[in-house]
């Protein structure tokens, strides 16, 4: 089965602090995306990557940037924390072209 | 007009019901359509995918996708209570590395 490990399953950080959220995924897939999840907004994409350092913005960047230095390892960054960005993100992998996406368990975010 | 369209409930039913869920999309470029079941403070789980318009089963659950209404359902018979979860639609053109497009979620009980 693949598996998405994601670094931290809760964080909490203050307002402006740097947040590092790490994903590491063990089947070599090329693409690798990090998505916040909202109540009532549901998940939506902030970044993917769809190689070694490679990345593409998705929905929602403003206040992110990411960091993929090896196949295996998908970083996300909030250069500056708000209260604005606690919020649920998820990891995920995919194949190729394959629509099977794998997601890691979640890191909930609290910015006090 | 959001581009996938999905009740977020929450939807009771009893034991043993048939469910289901739907999704509505306004992109005719979708090719793939998926099912996640995400449990409460857990990561999307993919459930199903189908390509293009059509059936496809797997145990309980049946997924359906109506290409000319962009109308996809997922069934589930013999509902359990470890059924309840939130159920997400996700879709993808195909061909690239673009993220998945999710609906909500619809927040499923299942009643023993």
């Amino acid at each position: 089965d693949v598996k998405v490990t994601q670094s931290s399953r809760y964080l909490v950080k203050r307002t402006g602090e740097k947040v590092f959220l790490e994903c590491v995924q063990d089947m070599d897939h090329e693409n690798m995306f990090w998505y916040r999840q909202d109540p009532g907004l549901g998940l939506r994409l902030i970044y993917f990557s769809y190689d070694v350092k490679m990345k593409e913005k998705g929905d929602i960047p403003e206040g992110y940037s990411v960091s993929r230095e090896k196949k295996e390892r998908f970083s996300l960054i909030l250069e500056s924390a708000s209260t604005n960005q606690t919020s649920m993100y998820l990891c995920a992998s995919r194949q190729g072209q394959s629509p099977k996406a794998f997601f890691g368990q979640g890191t909930r975010l609290t910015v006090v | 007009q959001k581009e996938v369209e999905q009740d977020p409930g929450p939807l009771s039913v009893p034991e043993g019901a048939i469910v289901s869920l739907n999704c509505t999309y306004s992109n005719s470029a979708f090719q793939y359509f998926m099912w996640y079941r995400q449990y409460s403070r857990k990561g999307p789980e993919l459930l199903m995918y189908t390509y293009s318009s059509g059936n496809k089963e797997d145990g309980r659950f049946t997924a359906q996708v109506d290409k000319s209404s962009k109308y996809i359902s997922l069934f589930i018979r013999d509902s359990q209570p470890s059924d309840s979860a939130t159920y997400l639609c996700a879709m993808y053109p195909g061909g690239g590395a673009d993220g998945l497009t999710f609906g909500k979620g619809t927040h499923l009980i299942i009643q023993p």
